[in-house]
């Protein structure tokens, strides 16, 4: 059960976008509209900050944004904060074992 | 207010058995599949079990198959996950979480397993 492969670190300065891969297989996100975002910074529970791709839960703001192409999946941080420093995953719905999610990618903001 | 509270865990010897168990409130328990995801020590997330809302249908990582088993009381607004023949490798913070549209809108603040000897 292969998890899905994001790139273990991104950074950018404030106010700067930065934008994070998250690349599956047509088993998962190459075909289905299921892939969700997790924030979680360190010491602390994840934070759903997309689902159905594209979809924002309440709260979140609207710097944050989903996308999807082909087997890859991307979440844009728009005007990045300081406090959106964290460790970001992906996660989708997989035809093969349910749910899946990739190795995690850390935010940093210089 | 959703509210997921996991209690269970501890340290237990390699081979040894644990039952985790994560209170729900704050909403209609038996209208949610329920999952429980772990992660090591330094690690990213992992999905382990999901069962849906009647505890009809659950589901497993490869590597817990025949070993977790993820039950739920819906009588009780309460989520479990018998762990047994514990290794070395299952030592985690292991999260529940509400499942909703096909992600988990909520998590609950996580317990440590610690499988050693």
């Amino acid at each position: 059960q292969s998890a899905l492969t994001q790139p273990p670190s991104v950074s950018g300065s404030p106010g700067q976008s930065v934008t994070i891969s998250c690349t599956g297989t047509s088993s998962d996100v190459g075909s289905y509209n299921r892939v969700s975002w997790y924030q979680q910074p360190p010491g602390t529970a994840p934070k759903l900050m997309i689902y159905e791709v594209t979809n924002r839960p309440s709260g979140v703001p609207d710097r944050f944004s989903g996308s999807k192409s082909g087997n890859t999946a991307s979440l844009t941080i728009s005007g990045l904060q300081a406090e959106d420093e964290a460790y970001y995953y992906c996660s989708s719905y997989s035809s093969s074992t349910l749910v899946v999610f990739g190795g995690g990618t850390k935010v940093t903001v210089l | 207010e959703v509210q997921l509270v996991e209690s269970g865990g501890g340290l237990v010897q390699p081979g040894g058995s644990l039952r985790l168990s994560c209170a729900a409130s704050g909403f209609i328990f038996s209208s949610y599949w329920m999952t429980w995801v772990r992660q090591a020590p330094g690690k990213g997330l992992e999905w382990v079990a999901s069962i849906k809302k009647d505890g009809s249908e659950k589901y497993y990582v490869d590597s817990v198959k025949g070993r977790f088993t993820i039950s739920r009381d819906n009588a009780e607004n309460s989520l479990y996950l018998q762990m047994n023949n514990l290794r070395a490798e299952d030592t985690a913070v292991y999260y529940c979480a509400r499942d909703r549209d096909f992600a988990r809108d909520y998590w609950g603040q996580g317990t440590l397993v610690t499988v050693s000897s």
